[in-house]
């Protein structure tokens, strides 16, 4: 029902845009959520959006970096991430958030490398 | 920003008996609180939301409880499909935040 895009290998300091495809419920009445989780280490909260995407969330270690996005009529969740850096460096995972913003759906993930 | 912290870090459990995990907030989060299960190279899968609600098709043996700062999830008669690490996450307020996680493994 979620599935992501767009991880690769990128150098210091580029880009990358990663997509969620999302099916089988209806996305415009969602929040959506990226969650992120480096080699070996625990979940870490990225960033969230309301259902309208009206309203964005971020943490601060990706705040002025990264920008979540959505397109409802494409089902569609993003995440522009500028300015990587190499702790950037894990698997993303999207997440349909749920009241309160528990994520009770989950991607596959995709993998974001950042190396020279 | 809320910290959650999970302990132990990892509980040796024989298969059969039961499992009880611990998150402290540090500070009241109410009932806003979930667990996830994920098992090696696999996403996550939400257990339990509302502290204590079980999410759609998770086993009966899994148990939340508590409310504010401390929390339990309790897997009575673990199965081998539960060895695996266990995270909290509250939703109380912004940032998001998740504990370090619990590994459960098979003693």
């Amino acid at each position: 029902q979620l599935l992501e895009s767009g991880g690769s290998l990128v150098q210091p300091g580029g880009s990358v845009r990663l997509s969620c495809a999302a099916s089988g419920f209806t996305f415009s009445s969602y929040a959506m959520t990226w969650v992120r989780q480096a080699p070996g280490k625990g979940l870490e909260w990225v960033s969230g959006i309301t259902g309208s995407g009206g309203v964005t969330y971020y943490a601060d270690s990706v705040k002025g970096r990264f920008t979540i996005s959505r397109d409802n009529s494409k089902n569609t969740l993003y995440l522009q991430m500028n300015s990587l850096r190499a702790d950037d460096t894990a698997v993303y995972y999207c997440g349909k958030g749920n009241v309160g913003y528990y994520m009770d759906v989950w991607g596959k993930g995709t993998t974001v490398i950042v190396s020279s | 920003e809320i910290v959650m912290t999970q302990s132990p870090a990892t509980l040796s459990v024989s298969p059969g008996e039961r499992a009880t995990l611990s998150c402290r907030a540090s500070q009241s989060v109410s009932s806003n609180l979930a667990w996830y299960q994920q098992n090696p190279g696999q996403a996550p899968r939400l257990l339990i939301y509302r502290a204590s609600t079980t999410a759609t098709g998770i086993p009966a043996r899994f148990r939340g409880s508590g409310s504010g700062t401390e929390f339990t999830l309790t897997i009575s008669s673990l199965q081998s499909e539960d060895f695996a690490v266990y995270y909290c996450q509250q939703y109380n307020s912004w940032p998001l935040t998740f504990g370090g996680g619990t590994k459960v493994e098979i003693k």
